[in-house]
């Protein structure tokens, strides 16, 4: 199994600052994926972050608003930038691969609200 | 494209009743189907997966589910209700398994009644 370590576990978060989220892997990992659970909706595919290149966005989010990085294969940053509230969300990390197997992990999630 | 419907946002059931979450998905190609239980302020945890095979497929805390091809369906089952399966319920597709992400459906919230 993997086991994810999620940096901040919450935050409040003026209009138009940014925050950077981390994302800590206890073993190497394949694949990592950042994922946004807006209140009381499922989750969405922000990107995925890959290794030492451009994380690979889905449609609808971009780099400038959500700037990711992914150094090496057991760490990874999100960037919420210029926020609005409604950047409000759920931001979770998950992982797939090599220490997790074939199974996709999630961290505990940052709960994000910004006033 | 992939896609996951979820009949019933919220259900409710008395403890020790049968559990009855639906899921139905679309694939253009033969899917791999997953369901999460996220606890209120925790993330997602891993309840059970179909990947090939069996298509009765049992996982932790007494629920399974069963692939129907023909329906394109996904149900989650449990035979009994426990007051602590009280949390939210995700079904989710890939179309690879081990390295593909994932799409949700919008969940279905389980409540469970003394």
């Amino acid at each position: 199994s993997a086991v994810i370590s999620q940096k901040p576990s919450r935050d409040i978060c003026q209009r138009g600052t940014s925050l950077t989220i981390q994302c800590q892997v206890d073993s190497q990992v394949t694949m990592m994926f950042w994922y946004r659970q807006q209140p009381g909706q499922s989750l969405t595919l922000i990107a995925t972050a890959n290794q030492g290149s451009e994380a690979t966005y889905e449609s609808g989010f971009v780099i400038d608003k959500f700037p990711i990085s992914r150094p090496n294969l057991t760490f990874s940053t999100l960037t919420v930038s210029n926020m609005s509230p409604e950047d409000s969300s759920i931001y979770l990390c998950s992982v797939v691969g090599q220490g997790a197997k074939d199974e996709a992990f999630f961290g505990q999630g940052t709960r994000l609200t910004v006033v | 494209a992939q896609s996951v419907t979820q009949l019933g946002s919220h259900v409710s059931v008395s403890e020790g009743a049968l559990v009855l979450l639906r899921c139905n998905y679309s694939s253009s190609v033969p899917p791999y189907l997953f369901w999460y239980v996220q606890y209120p302020n925790q993330g997602l945890q891993l309840l059970l997966k179909y990947t090939t095979g069996a298509t009765l497929v049992k996982g932790i805390n007494g629920f399974e589910a069963e692939f129907k091809k023909s329906e394109t369906s996904f149900h989650l089952t449990k035979p009994s209700a426990h007051m602590s399966d009280a949390a939210e319920y995700f079904c989710a597709v890939s179309r690879n398994f081990g390295n593909e992400k994932l799409t949700f459906g919008t969940g279905t919230r389980l409540t469970i009644i003394p």
